[in-house]
């Protein structure tokens, strides 16, 4: 069981705009920024986002991220079939002296 | 070309040791943070250990005691040492970067080299 909670799937049609929630608790995400990571199977994870809302040079401005008090999200704008993938939040816990912590991961579906 | 390359990763039996070693290339090894992140058959991603630029270490409690990170500077190489080996390490182990000036991310990653307990 995960400390960080998200869906274990999305989906969406071509075009669409999906969101993908990640709460967590006061000493997870209340404390810290939030990193999120897109893993295409059979491949290596990637950096999507960092620091709650920035996007590192060559991911698509249809990604977009968001924090507020304990949950942050992630959201596709523009649903594309290559978006299908697996989504994990991360961040530290300082309860647990400052490990790093995922989410479970959200299978993200393009119908 | 910014480059992490993970080997080592093979069959051992319960009980077995295995090390891990991770090859940086196309930056400066030792201006960055670094961590090993595992995933099990079917399963997510899980933070197995990490290493700051002054060598300070952590670990997550299910491998406290039985798994050791290290690094080599000046062969820019990170490493794992791996003890006492359980069924439930079975996984693909992930070396990654971390980036302060991008919040501590990890930014970089290796395409990961497996390991498998079994008799």
């Amino acid at each position: 069981q995960s400390v960080l909670t998200q869906p274990p799937s999305a989906s969406g049609t071509p075009g669409q705009r999906v969101t993908i929630p990640c709460s967590g608790s006061s000493s997870n995400i209340g404390e810290n920024s939030v990193n999120w990571y897109q893993q295409v199977p059979g491949t290596a994870p990637k950096l999507l986002m960092y620091s709650n809302n920035q996007r590192p040079s060559g991911v698509p401005d249809r990604f977009s991220g968001s924090k507020s008090g304990t949950s942050a999200s992630l959201a596709i704008s523009g649903l594309q079939s290559e978006d299908e993938a697996d989504y994990y939040c991360a961040t530290w816990d300082d309860s647990l002296n400052g490990d790093v912590v995922f989410g479970g991961g959200t299978k993200l579906t393009v119908l | 070309e910014l480059q992490l390359v993970e080997s080592g990763g093979n069959l051992v039996q319960p009980g077995g040791s295995l090390r891990l070693s991770c090859a940086a290339s196309g930056f400066t090894f030792s201006s960055y943070d670094m961590y090993w992140v595992r995933q099990a058959p079917g399963k997510g991603l899980e933070w197995v250990s990490s290493i700051d630029t002054d060598g300070d270490t952590l670990y997550p409690g299910s491998v406290k005691g039985r798994f050791t990170i290290s690094r080599d500077d000046a062969k820019s190489s990170l490493y794992l040492q791996m003890n006492s080996l359980r069924a439930g390490d079975t996984a693909v182990y992930y070396c990654a970067r971390g980036n302060s000036i991008r919040g501590g991310s990890m930014d970089l990653w290796g395409q990961g080299t497996t390991v498998t307990v079994s008799s």
